[in-house]
């Protein structure tokens, strides 16, 4: 059973940039998107990238584009998202997901099947 | 991008009520919607992937239905476990964005 497992928590100055990482243990990175999904206090999920090994480059929401990097490393099973400029609407939880292609009937469906614990990220002068 | 509006955004049931809550998406996704059931202070939990299909180890009293642009999640008869927030999600075309979420509470 793959397990994701995060780095832990972070304090950050606004205008400081964050690095949290995501671990898979017992399996693979390929064939899978890696997504991150942050939830600010009090608030819903909001889907910020992801990222596949295979393609090494990233897919991300506007509202991040040009602040956040995703990225996969095969070698090491573990997927990071780096967020700079910080400011302090960006205190939040932060979770990556993995996009697995499940089936149904004859068709893969994704959906995100197995999650990180959560990093808080605090961005506080 | 593609906007997904959820209703209720709250509501209130007792244990053994059916609960229906509603996905609409802004233009048609097919059956590529999922369903996720999430604990405070907890990571979200797969329930339905497809629309329609319950992910391995969820109780059956979950279940998924519709396809293009609405779509429904139900609860046959709430448990109290079943107390949270539940959000969905389509993974059509990037982003993959999230409902705004359903809080369901004790009433």
């Amino acid at each position: 059973q793959v397990q994701l497992v995060q780095s832990g928590a972070e304090v950050k100055k606004p205008g400081a940039s964050v690095k949290v990482s995501c671990k898979a243990s017992g399996g693979t990175l390929s064939s899978y998107v890696f997504s991150w999904v942050r939830q600010v206090p009090g608030q819903g999920l909001e889907w910020m990238g992801g990222a596949t090994p295979i393609s090494g480059t990233g897919n991300y929401a506007q509202k991040f584009q040009g602040r956040v990097t995703i990225t996969a490393d095969e070698l090491t099973y573990t997927t990071y998202m780096q967020l700079s400029s910080l400011r302090s609407e960006d205190t939040a939880v932060y979770y990556c997901a993995r996009g697995t292609p499940l089936k149904s009937g004859t068709s893969f469906f994704y959906a995100m099947d197995v999650w990180g614990q959560g990093t808080t990220v605090t961005v506080s002068s | 991008d593609i906007h997904l509006t959820q209703s209720p955004s709250f509501l209130s049931a007792s244990v053994g009520d059916r609960v229906t809550i509603t996905c609409r998406a802004s233009q048609g996704i097919s059956s590529y919607l999922a369903w996720y059931q999430q604990m405070p202070g907890k990571a979200p939990r797969l329930l339905i992937y497809a629309a329609s299909t319950l992910q391995s180890g969820v109780p059956s009293r979950f279940s998924g239905s519709g396809s293009g642009t609405d779509f429904t999640l139900t609860i046959s008869s709430l448990q109290p476990e079943d107390f949270a927030t539940y959000y969905c999600q389509h993974l059509t075309s990037y982003p993959w964005t999230f409902g705004q979420g359903t809080k369901v509470e004790i009433k």
